[in-house]
């Protein structure tokens, strides 16, 4: 079973700054399945990325994803008030199972 | 527009049962896999179960598998979670969420309904 790894747990930055997120596989993710979901406070996820790079219907463009078998990493170029949250990658596959990573929390510094 | 509402979480005792729902609206309920993914406090994602879109297939995660039953009735366009036989770590919040085919990512969720198990 692959698990995923997100790094770092917590990454505090200003409003305006660049976010780089990492999640890395512990095996090739099969055709880059990968998805980013992003949590705020009390909500449920929302979909950002999916396929590694694509991004989800009604998504700003300073949102991207991108990598591929084993190192993927999720940017935000320009970071809003709006996008304080928890970041969370996903495995799928054609398979049932869903695997997520522990989560990265953007935080305002 | 998509819509998922889900109702049914509450308090039970250890060994206890509850019975989560899941009501769909803006999309073909039966031509979509479903989900259940949970959230302990404070914790990360954990999928839970999923089924298919005519409800002919089921399939759980080794913590629930045996105690969790999933099904759907798609004349209601509503996703159901049978939870039996519950335990402390069975604690969360409970979402739905719609699959792209074929098991693909979840591109919508529900809100999610608390589920606390304790004395």
């Amino acid at each position: 079973e692959i698990v995923l790894t997100q790094s770092p747990g917590t990454l505090s930055l200003s409003p305006g700054e660049r976010a780089t997120l990492s999640c890395r596989a512990s095996q090739s993710v099969t055709n880059n399945y990968l998805a980013w979901y992003q949590q705020k406070p009390g909500q449920a996820p929302r979909l950002l990325i999916y396929g590694a790079s694509s991004r989800a219907t009604g998504i700003p463009d300073r949102f991207s994803g991108s990598g591929s078998g084993t190192d993927f990493t999720f940017t935000i170029s320009r970071l809003e008030p709006e996008d304080f949250a928890v970041y969370y990658c996903q495995k799928y596959s054609n398979s049932p199972s869903l695997t997520f990573g522990g989560g990265t929390k953007v935080e305002i510094k | 527009e998509v819509q998922l509402l889900e109702s049914g979480g509450g308090l039970a005792q250890p060994g206890g049962s509850l019975r989560l729902s899941c009501a769909a609206s803006g999309f073909t309920f039966s031509g979509y896999a479903m989900s259940w993914v949970r959230q302990a406090p404070g914790k990360g994602l954990e999928w839970v179960s999923a089924i298919t879109g005519p409800g002919d297939r089921a399939y759980y995660a080794d913590s629930v598998r045996g105690r969790f039953t999933i099904s759907r009735d798609n004349s209601k366009n509503t996703l159901f979670l049978q939870m039996n036989s519950l335990r402390a770590e069975d604690t969360a919040v409970y979402y739905c969420a719609k699959r792209i085919p074929d098991w693909y990512y979840c591109d919508y969720w529900g809100q999610g309904t608390l589920v606390t198990v304790s004395s």
